[in-house]
């Protein structure tokens, strides 16, 4: 089952432009993780916020985490076409016995037009 | 380049065949786990294991099984399959619990 559900499903933007992409979760975790991927290819890691922390920036990337409201947002400033790909939210959280998973969100899809 | 790598990249199977699919961890990492992407869906976590270990199980089907050798390299096995398996499978690895997944490429299965 996904425990993150991203928000919009679909964003265009023209370059230059700031672009939201909002995520929300069902359960305590760990932390929160925001991956991209670009067509076809393997997820790169972008940027983690550990459950006790409320905003941290990476580059042109902000993210912050409301664990009250169990959200967070990426803002990603002054958007580039190269950033044109999805983008996934996934949450680390305890799964029962020690165990924990990392679990992905059906992602933004993210395009930045020219 | 994550340090993951996963083969093959493409395969192209008949339904009711049985595959097996790799993935190499980044050196040094002790968690692998697998998850499979159908078009334009998210990723479905399917099952981690953890220096050997099973850890978490997800969405696995009964047909399909995986994995974890002494030398961290994983498969996962895809048996009886169906037009509906057709889908991206990844593997990711990370260091420890709490850290950052790299992810392979991936391995593209077709299922004709």
């Amino acid at each position: 089952s996904q425990q993150g559900e991203e928000d919009p499903q679909a964003l265009s933007i023209q370059e230059g432009e700031n672009a939201t992409m909002n995520c929300s979760y069902k359960t305590s975790i760990n932390n929160l993780q925001w991956y991209r991927q670009n067509s076809g290819r393997g997820l790169v890691h972008l940027i983690l916020i550990r459950s006790n922390e409320r905003e941290k920036h990476s580059g042109r990337l902000r993210v912050t985490l409301d664990t009250s409201k169990k959200s967070s947002s990426l803002l990603i400033t002054a958007s580039r076409a190269a950033d044109t790909a999805s983008y996934f939210c996934a949450t680390d959280a305890e799964s029962g016995a020690g165990s924990y998973q990392l679990t992905f969100g059906k992602g933004t899809k993210l395009s930045v037009i020219p | 380049d994550s340090g993951v790598t996963q083969t093959p990249k493409h395969l192209i199977t008949a339904t009711g065949q049985r595959v097996t699919l790799r993935c190499s961890p980044r050196s040094g990492d002790l968690s692998v786990y697998w998850y499979q992407q159908s078009l334009d869906q998210g990723l479905q976590f399917l099952i981690q294991y953890y220096n050997g270990e099973e850890r978490a199980k997800g969405n696995i089907l009964e047909r399909f099984s995986a994995q974890q050798f002494p030398d961290l390299h994983s498969e996962l096995n895809l048996s009886s399959l169906e037009l509906g398996d057709s889908a991206l499978y990844f593997c990711a690895s990370s260091a420890i619990k709490g850290t950052e997944a790299f992810f392979g490429q991936g391995t593209r299965l077709t299922v004709v």
